[in-house]
């Protein structure tokens, strides 16, 4: 069954450093998405992304972040400058965006954690 | 902005006892959808549900679309101990949009 793949499953970064998390969402999907999972806490939105263009971001998506997909398959979330605040899961996710059919299917996440 | 509120927090029961969660929201949502997350892992969708008063079953998992869309709860029916982990709802508004998360129903199972 197709899975939506994210590398690395771990980042350990120094605060002001640049991050690049990557994803791999489900072949034929349209719309991809990046939450955050701060440790004990839930899951919030971080921005949407459809037709190459971010459709949708949270307050918490400011300037320091940035979503791109440079090529067919893969979706790349960057954190320019990170913050100790930056560290938390952040999970991947992609729907089909076909009929009614929106349900979003994860990937397994990367843990970030800024020292 | 749109708040999920998911209750309980936290359930500890019997190996083959059932399970009821539920959320509720001020706002509207055109879907509900319910995931599993255990440690160290992303969110597994287990049902999905897109119409006011749907009701749907997923083995001994059973979910239902609240009438007024503001609501939806899930069962566990004769839970095992692979049912442990936390089960999350999720709301949205639009097509493709965004979904609002509750705060997660931890579920511990004994044997």
């Amino acid at each position: 069954e197709p899975e939506v793949t994210q590398t690395p499953s771990h980042q350990v970064t120094q605060m002001g450093q640049e991050v690049i998390l990557r994803c791999v969402p489900i072949s034929n999907h349209l719309y991809f998405y990046w939450y955050r999972q701060i440790l004990g806490q839930k899951v919030e939105f971080l921005v949407s992304f459809y037709n190459n263009e971010i459709s949708e971001k949270s307050e918490i998506f400011d300037d320091q972040f940035s979503v791109e997909r440079p090529d067919g398959s893969n979706f790349t979330l960057k954190i320019r400058s990170t913050k100790l605040e930056d560290s938390a899961m952040y999970f991947c996710a992609s729907t089909p965006g076909a009929g009614i059919y929106y349900e979003q299917y994860f990937g397994p996440g990367t843990r970030l954690t800024v020292t | 902005g749109q708040q999920l509120n998911q209750s309980p927090q936290s359930m500890f029961i019997q190996e083959g006892e059932d399970v009821s969660m539920n959320c509720t929201s001020s706002s509207i949502f055109n879907t509900w959808l319910w995931y599993k997350q255990e440690p160290g892992e992303g969110p597994v969708l287990l049902i999905a549900l897109y119409k006011a008063g749907e009701l749907t079953s997923n083995g001994r998992l059973t979910a239902q679309f609240g009438i007024t869309r503001k609501d939806s709860f899930l069962n566990i029916s004769a839970s095992i101990p692979s049912d442990v982990g936390i089960y999350f709802c999720a709301g949205e508004y639009n097509q493709g949009g965004k979904l609002i998360f509750g705060q997660g129903t931890e579920l511990s199972v004994k044997p």
